[in-house]
């Protein structure tokens, strides 16, 4: 079965710093471009990181450029999120996606469960 | 860039067919052949329902369509069923290689 698992998730200060891990299953993640899209509470989608199957290809959305870091581990079949100078606004439940298959930034045809992370003193 | 403009909510009886806007910009939607529509219920995972404007994925209901005219997308849901009920979100590729969602519609099945 096709899976990603989000964890690393929790409460951190304003300021403060956050790895989140995703766990690929069901799949070779080498062949994939991955991306991470987050949801604040009682809000939209919003895309924050894209990272092609290689790893060499890396994009940000504004809100997050400088800030947050994408990587991923062919080995571990894992990606991350490192996430510094953490903000209120960035509370969120935060969503490992997939593209489809010879796509890239989309179709996102696998998301995981999400992680939640909540930024407050 | 700036979220596409869908309706807050929209509503339908079962057996109806309802849609969706998405208005963007030639940035997006405009530009690119690249909308994708997403189901979504509450405290769930979103779910892919339709890719490049009109094509279906496995596993999605063929009562889900796509289209598209100028800077504004459509999904299109016919026979509607109380299942139908949830969230959906349009997306697009945008210019500068980002994805851009938008804001989202709640559907309710009177």
């Amino acid at each position: 079965e096709v899976q990603l698992v989000e964890s690393g998730g929790g409460l951190v200060q304003p300021g403060g710093s956050l790895r989140l891990s995703c766990a690929a299953s069901g799949f070779t993640l080498s062949s994939y471009s991955m991306n991470w899209v987050r949801q604040a509470p009682g809000k939209g989608l919003e895309w924050i990181s894209y990272i092609g199957a290689t790893g060499s290809t890396i994009f940000y959305a504004d809100s997050v450029k400088g800030r947050f870091t994408i990587s991923r581990d062919t080995a571990k079949s894992s990606l991350y999120l490192q996430m510094n100078s953490l903000r209120a606004e960035d509370t969120a439940v935060y969503y490992c996606t997939r593209d489809k298959i010879g796509y890239w930034l989309g179709p996102l045809d696998v998301w995981g469960k999400g992680t939640t992370v909540t930024v407050s003193s | 860039q700036s979220a596409l403009t869908q309706p807050a909510s929209v509503s339908g009886s079962p057996g109806q067919s309802i849609t969706i806007s998405c208005s963007g910009t030639s940035s997006d939607v405009g530009g690119y052949d690249y909308v994708s529509w997403y189901q979504q219920y509450p405290g769930k995972a979103p779910k892919l329902m339709i890719y490049d404007v009109t094509k279906r994925p496995s596993g999605a209901s063929n009562r889900f369509s796509g289209s598209k005219s100028g800077n504004t997308a459509s999904l299109t849901i016919s026979g509607l069923q109380a299942e139908d009920e949830a969230s959906y979100y349009c997306c697009s590729y945008a210019s500068g290689s980002t994805l851009v969602f938008g804001g989202g519609t709640q559907l309710t099945v009177l």
